[in-house]
């Protein structure tokens, strides 16, 4: 079946750059979308579309694809940015069924 | 604005099943899709299906077929999203999404004897 892999875990001091990949073989084909989650809450959509940043979001977060990997990256991450960042995207079977990759979690100090 | 309420914790014994509901506003309940996702204590998030409001066609994750059905009632703008057969491995907040941007705040479901 297919699967979405993602580090378990990243970690930067505040100021730094963090990058948290995701591959997947249909990612060629097919959009990532990037969600933050913080504890006991709903996730929330940073990055669409590989790279589009919704509304409100701030513009240290960006999104990019290249082959098999998407990749999230926080530029000056803050101490506000931990939590768990889980990566989605759709199978390649033509069934539109999406899929999680399993999430990594952020911790900034 | 757009807002996805979703019904109140259930605790349900192994075998049974369980309904949550998702009410929608301050959209047009037909033009999205409603995923289903949930998240059990301390794991990520694992996509369960999609319902079209508008046709009431499904799309459901492999792993979930058989034991979950996704209905909707477009005169209440509502979505619903049943498991049977549960199990503790079903215990898990479920979130109902309007597409991949806005999320319901989630239900917990809790499956003990």
């Amino acid at each position: 079946s297919y699967e979405l892999t993602q580090p378990p875990s990243v970690s930067v001091s505040p100021g730094q750059t963090a990058r948290i990949t995701c591959s997947g073989d249909a990612l060629p084909k097919k959009y990532a979308y990037w969600y933050q989650q913080k504890s006991g809450q709903a996730p929330v959509l940073v990055i669409s579309e590989d790279n589009k940043r919704p509304s409100g979001i701030p513009e240290r977060f960006s999104g990019s694809s290249s082959g098999t990997v998407a990749t999230l990256t926080i530029s000056g991450a803050q101490v506000e940015d931990e939590g768990d960042y889980h990566c989605y995207s759709t199978d390649s079977s033509g069934n539109q069924g999406g899929i999680f990759g399993g999430g990594t979690k952020l911790t900034v100090l | 604005q757009v807002q996805l309420v979703q019904s109140g914790a259930e605790m349900k014994n192994p075998g049974a099943s369980v309904k949550v509901s998702c009410k929608a506003s301050g959209y047009t309940f037909t033009d999205y899709y409603i995923h289903w996702v949930r998240q059990a204590p301390g794991q990520g998030l694992e996509w369960m299906g999609w319902i079209n409001p508008k046709s009431g066609d499904t799309n459901y994750a492999q792993k979930f077929q058989g034991r979950v059905t996704m209905t909707r009632d477009a005169s209440i703008i509502t979505a619903y999203m049943e498991l049977s057969r549960l199990t503790s491995d079903d215990t898990a907040v479920y979130f109902c999404a309007r597409g991949t941007v806005y999320w319901g705040k989630g239900t917990l479901v809790t499956v003990s004897p």
